[in-house]
């Protein structure tokens, strides 16, 4: 069956460190992946896309990689800070038009 | 904020009622999608307008369904409520189908069904 798996435990790291999470999929194959913040109680707000071609995107402190190998996207976040503290989604393009297929989510909590 | 409204914030409804969720996409997107998102989930792909004709569809029952306006704002609506339809409701607008238009989500409505 197809999957799209995130840590499903919260991640707790000091403000400064770098921050690493991780998206997993089974079964799919997309041409496109995406990640996503979201705070409680609101809609998720789009970060980055990433195209399969693609080994490495990066956004002012921000930086995703895709690797279509290992079915697998790491998203770190630099010189986190307790601002960074959200949900992250990881979503893939896994249809017609633009419908995304979401993972869980990985909590963040950056500590002073 | 991303321009995307929904109404209502929150919505508390018993069993076997009917619900219409509302969502104005930002100015000039086309396209609305709808997700069910469950506590701790991840959202869920409901259904698609594009140009007020649906474009797609998640593996959610008939008692959902959907309208698009030629102003491209959007309505979910579902009937027949159970217990397990309480969650957030999002929608979100892209200005057009391709993977890298970016989508913008709405705040979400809150229904809880008792």
């Amino acid at each position: 069956s197809q999957k799209i798996e995130q840590n499903s435990e919260a991640l707790n790291i000091q403000e400064g460190k770098t921050a690493t999470l991780t998206c997993n999929y089974t079964n799919y194959s997309p041409a496109y992946l995406q990640w996503y913040r979201q705070d409680p109680g609101r809609g998720p707000v789009f970060l980055l896309l990433i195209r399969e071609n693609e080994k490495e995107k990066r956004k002012e402190r921000l930086k995703v990689t895709f690797d279509t190998t290992l079915k697998q996207s790491l998203f770190h976040i630099t010189a986190s800070q307790p601002a960074d503290s959200a949900t992250y989604l990881c979503a893939l393009f896994t249809g017609g038009g633009n419908k995304l297929t979401f993972g869980t989510g990985t909590q963040l909590k950056v500590e002073l | 904020e991303t321009g995307v409204t929904q109404s209502p914030t929150h919505l508390i409804k018993t069993r076997g009622q009917q619900v219409t969720l509302r969502c104005s996409s930002q100015s000039g997107h086309n396209t609305v999608s709808w997700y069910q998102q469950a506590l701790g989930q991840g959202p869920q792909f409901i259904f698609q307008y594009y140009r007020e004709e649906e474009n797609g569809r998640g593996n959610f029952p008939p008692r959902f369904s959907g309208l698009q306006f030629p102003n491209y704002s959007s309505e979910l609506n579902v009937n027949a409520l159970e217990l397990d339809d309480s969650a957030l409701y999002l929608c979100a607008s892209s200005l057009g189908l391709a993977p890298q238009e970016t989508q913008y989500f709405g705040p979400g409505t809150r229904l809880l069904v008792l």
